[in-house]
Protein backbone atom coordinates (compact mmCIF):
# COMPACT_ATOMS: atom_id res chain seq x y z
CA UNK A 1 0.00 0.00 0.00
CA UNK A 2 1.59 3.36 -1.14
CA UNK A 3 -1.14 5.78 0.33
CA UNK A 4 -3.14 5.54 3.56
CA UNK A 5 -6.74 4.30 3.06
CA UNK A 6 -9.69 4.43 5.28
CA UNK A 7 -13.07 2.66 5.03
CA UNK A 8 -16.09 2.96 5.24
CA UNK A 9 -16.06 6.59 3.36
CA UNK A 10 -19.05 7.16 5.50
CA UNK A 11 -21.66 5.58 8.08
CA UNK A 12 -25.01 6.33 9.40
CA UNK A 13 -25.24 4.65 13.04
CA UNK A 14 -28.17 5.20 15.56
CA UNK A 15 -27.07 6.43 19.23
CA UNK A 16 -26.43 3.75 21.02
CA UNK A 17 -24.56 1.86 18.30
CA UNK A 18 -21.02 0.16 18.47
CA UNK A 19 -18.82 1.25 15.14
CA UNK A 20 -15.24 1.08 13.83
CA UNK A 21 -13.59 2.12 10.91
CA UNK A 22 -10.64 0.88 9.38
CA UNK A 23 -7.15 2.53 8.58
CA UNK A 24 -4.61 0.83 6.04
CA UNK A 25 -0.93 2.55 5.63
CA UNK A 26 2.08 1.89 4.38
CA UNK A 27 4.29 -0.96 6.71
CA UNK A 28 7.19 -0.53 5.53
CA UNK A 29 9.40 1.95 7.41
CA UNK A 30 6.87 2.93 9.72
CA UNK A 31 7.14 5.42 12.09
CA UNK A 32 3.88 7.11 13.98
CA UNK A 33 0.05 6.50 13.31
CA UNK A 34 -2.33 9.79 14.23
CA UNK A 35 -6.07 9.35 14.16
CA UNK A 36 -8.20 13.03 14.49
CA UNK A 37 -11.50 13.74 14.81
CA UNK A 38 -12.73 16.69 12.79
CA UNK A 39 -16.20 18.28 13.57
CA UNK A 40 -17.94 20.51 10.79
CA UNK A 41 -16.40 24.32 11.56
CA UNK A 42 -13.42 23.56 13.77
CA UNK A 43 -10.22 22.15 13.90
CA UNK A 44 -8.89 18.57 13.58
CA UNK A 45 -8.63 17.37 17.07
CA UNK A 46 -5.98 14.32 18.16
CA UNK A 47 -7.00 11.46 19.18
CA UNK A 48 -4.02 8.94 19.13
CA UNK A 49 -1.04 8.75 18.17
CA UNK A 50 0.33 5.33 18.23
CA UNK A 51 4.13 4.00 16.95
CA UNK A 52 4.29 0.64 18.77
CA UNK A 53 2.98 -2.68 17.38
CA UNK A 54 0.06 -3.82 19.53
CA UNK A 55 -0.43 -0.72 20.94
CA UNK A 56 -4.28 0.13 21.66
CA UNK A 57 -5.13 3.31 22.98
CA UNK A 58 -8.24 4.47 25.11
CA UNK A 59 -9.83 7.70 25.23
CA UNK A 60 -13.70 7.34 26.96
CA UNK A 61 -15.91 6.14 24.60
CA UNK A 62 -12.90 5.67 21.56
CA UNK A 63 -10.02 3.47 21.30
CA UNK A 64 -7.69 2.65 18.73
CA UNK A 65 -5.76 -0.35 18.07
CA UNK A 66 -2.85 -0.48 15.75
CA UNK A 67 -1.09 -3.49 13.39
CA UNK A 68 2.11 -2.41 12.41
CA UNK A 69 3.42 -5.33 10.04
CA UNK A 70 0.12 -5.86 8.20
CA UNK A 71 -0.07 -2.18 8.02
CA UNK A 72 -3.68 -1.25 9.69
CA UNK A 73 -5.03 0.34 12.40
CA UNK A 74 -8.93 0.19 14.16
CA UNK A 75 -10.78 3.33 15.58
CA UNK A 76 -13.78 1.46 17.94
CA UNK A 77 -16.62 4.22 19.12
CA UNK A 78 -18.42 2.18 21.51
CA UNK A 79 -21.93 3.86 22.22
CA UNK A 80 -21.90 6.42 19.80
CA UNK A 81 -24.01 9.86 20.54
CA UNK A 82 -24.64 12.59 18.45
CA UNK A 83 -21.80 14.31 19.52
CA UNK A 84 -19.75 11.68 17.84
CA UNK A 85 -20.63 12.54 14.34
CA UNK A 86 -17.37 14.05 12.48
CA UNK A 87 -14.72 12.62 10.15
CA UNK A 88 -12.22 10.71 11.69
CA UNK A 89 -8.96 11.01 9.97
CA UNK A 90 -6.06 8.69 10.09
CA UNK A 91 -2.41 10.08 9.46
CA UNK A 92 0.35 7.54 8.49
CA UNK A 93 4.51 8.81 9.03
CA UNK A 94 7.41 6.48 7.93
CA UNK A 95 11.29 7.12 8.62
CA UNK A 96 11.78 7.80 4.49
CA UNK A 97 11.48 11.22 5.25
CA UNK A 98 8.64 12.06 7.56
CA UNK A 99 6.23 12.94 5.43
CA UNK A 100 2.51 12.65 7.31
CA UNK A 101 0.36 11.07 4.35
CA UNK A 102 -3.88 11.61 5.39
CA UNK A 103 -6.58 9.07 4.48
CA UNK A 104 -9.44 10.52 3.42
CA UNK A 105 -11.78 10.11 6.26
CA UNK A 106 -14.62 8.39 7.53
CA UNK A 107 -17.48 10.99 7.79
CA UNK A 108 -19.86 9.21 10.61
CA UNK A 109 -23.31 10.22 11.53
CA UNK A 110 -24.70 9.55 14.78
CA UNK A 111 -28.71 9.52 14.45
CA UNK A 112 -30.29 10.30 17.70
CA UNK B 1 -2.72 27.96 27.22
CA UNK B 2 -4.09 30.24 24.08
CA UNK B 3 -4.46 27.49 21.59
CA UNK B 4 -3.26 28.02 17.91
CA UNK B 5 -3.88 31.31 16.24
CA UNK B 6 -3.79 32.01 12.05
CA UNK B 7 -3.88 34.93 10.61
CA UNK B 8 -5.84 36.45 8.33
CA UNK B 9 -8.78 33.66 8.30
CA UNK B 10 -9.79 34.50 5.04
CA UNK B 11 -8.06 35.97 2.12
CA UNK B 12 -9.13 36.01 -1.43
CA UNK B 13 -6.15 36.74 -3.84
CA UNK B 14 -5.62 36.95 -7.80
CA UNK B 15 -4.20 34.68 -9.78
CA UNK B 16 -0.10 35.61 -10.54
CA UNK B 17 -0.44 37.72 -6.72
CA UNK B 18 1.84 36.09 -3.64
CA UNK B 19 0.26 35.58 -0.17
CA UNK B 20 1.49 35.21 3.37
CA UNK B 21 0.21 33.41 5.80
CA UNK B 22 0.87 33.29 9.60
CA UNK B 23 0.88 30.89 12.98
CA UNK B 24 1.17 31.28 15.64
CA UNK B 25 1.98 28.03 17.91
CA UNK B 26 0.64 27.32 21.07
CA UNK B 27 3.65 28.52 23.77
CA UNK B 28 6.06 26.38 24.56
CA UNK B 29 5.64 24.26 21.44
CA UNK B 30 8.93 24.23 18.84
CA UNK B 31 7.77 21.90 16.14
CA UNK B 32 4.91 23.75 13.24
CA UNK B 33 3.42 21.95 10.33
CA UNK B 34 1.56 23.46 7.67
CA UNK B 35 -1.12 21.51 6.06
CA UNK B 36 -3.41 22.11 2.67
CA UNK B 37 -6.75 21.06 2.58
CA UNK B 38 -8.86 20.93 -0.68
CA UNK B 39 -12.38 19.11 -1.63
CA UNK B 40 -10.37 17.04 -4.19
CA UNK B 41 -7.19 16.19 -2.61
CA UNK B 42 -7.96 15.94 0.99
CA UNK B 43 -5.74 17.23 3.81
CA UNK B 44 -1.68 17.24 2.60
CA UNK B 45 1.21 17.70 4.00
CA UNK B 46 3.30 20.73 3.58
CA UNK B 47 6.28 21.39 5.29
CA UNK B 48 7.28 21.21 9.26
CA UNK B 49 9.40 23.62 10.98
CA UNK B 50 11.30 22.80 14.22
CA UNK B 51 13.36 25.01 16.03
CA UNK B 52 13.59 27.70 12.42
CA UNK B 53 14.98 24.45 10.32
CA UNK B 54 12.67 23.25 8.01
CA UNK B 55 12.64 19.39 9.37
CA UNK B 56 10.38 17.70 6.18
CA UNK B 57 8.56 18.63 3.16
CA UNK B 58 5.87 17.77 1.55
CA UNK B 59 4.95 17.25 -2.65
CA UNK B 60 4.29 20.98 -2.85
CA UNK B 61 5.97 22.74 -5.93
CA UNK B 62 8.42 25.56 -4.75
CA UNK B 63 6.26 28.09 -4.97
CA UNK B 64 5.39 27.20 -1.80
CA UNK B 65 7.70 28.07 0.91
CA UNK B 66 7.49 28.67 4.73
CA UNK B 67 9.91 30.07 7.52
CA UNK B 68 9.93 29.68 11.11
CA UNK B 69 11.28 32.50 13.75
CA UNK B 70 12.89 32.45 16.84
CA UNK B 71 9.91 32.62 18.73
CA UNK B 72 8.50 29.39 16.77
CA UNK B 73 6.31 31.73 14.63
CA UNK B 74 5.76 30.49 11.22
CA UNK B 75 4.62 31.74 8.04
CA UNK B 76 4.18 30.40 4.79
CA UNK B 77 4.11 31.80 1.27
CA UNK B 78 2.91 30.80 -1.58
CA UNK B 79 4.02 32.76 -4.82
CA UNK B 80 2.58 32.99 -8.40
CA UNK B 81 -1.21 31.99 -7.11
CA UNK B 82 -2.75 29.56 -9.23
CA UNK B 83 -6.59 28.97 -9.21
CA UNK B 84 -6.08 25.47 -7.86
CA UNK B 85 -4.30 27.08 -4.47
CA UNK B 86 -8.03 27.63 -3.09
CA UNK B 87 -7.69 26.07 -0.27
CA UNK B 88 -7.82 25.88 3.84
CA UNK B 89 -4.65 25.97 5.14
CA UNK B 90 -3.92 24.55 8.01
CA UNK B 91 -0.81 24.76 10.75
CA UNK B 92 -0.78 22.61 13.79
CA UNK B 93 1.71 22.86 16.54
CA UNK B 94 3.40 20.05 18.48
CA UNK B 95 6.39 20.07 21.48
CA UNK B 96 8.63 18.23 19.91
CA UNK B 97 7.61 17.23 16.27
CA UNK B 98 4.78 16.26 14.40
CA UNK B 99 6.10 12.49 14.10
CA UNK B 100 5.36 10.98 17.20
CA UNK B 101 3.88 14.25 19.41
CA UNK B 102 0.10 14.86 19.78
CA UNK B 103 -0.73 17.98 17.38
CA UNK B 104 -2.82 20.39 18.00
CA UNK B 105 -4.32 22.84 14.95
CA UNK B 106 -5.46 26.26 14.49
CA UNK B 107 -8.70 27.41 12.72
CA UNK B 108 -7.14 27.70 9.63
CA UNK B 109 -6.74 30.44 6.72
CA UNK B 110 -9.15 29.74 4.03
CA UNK B 111 -7.73 31.24 0.79
CA UNK B 112 -9.43 31.65 -2.12
CA UNK B 113 -7.61 32.82 -6.11
CA UNK B 114 -9.79 34.24 -8.58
Amino acid sequence: ILNVEQSPQSLHVQEGDSTNFTCSFPSSNFYALHWYRWETAKSPEALFVMTLNGDEKKKGRISATLNTKEGYSYLYIKGSQPEDSATYLCASLNTGGFKTIFGAGTRLFVKA
Amino acid sequence: KAGVTQTPRYLIKTRGQQVTLSCSPISGHRSVSWYQQTPGQGLQFLFEYFSETQRNKGNFPGRFSGRQFSNSRSEMNVSTLELGDSALYLCASSERGAGSNEQFFGPGTRLTVL
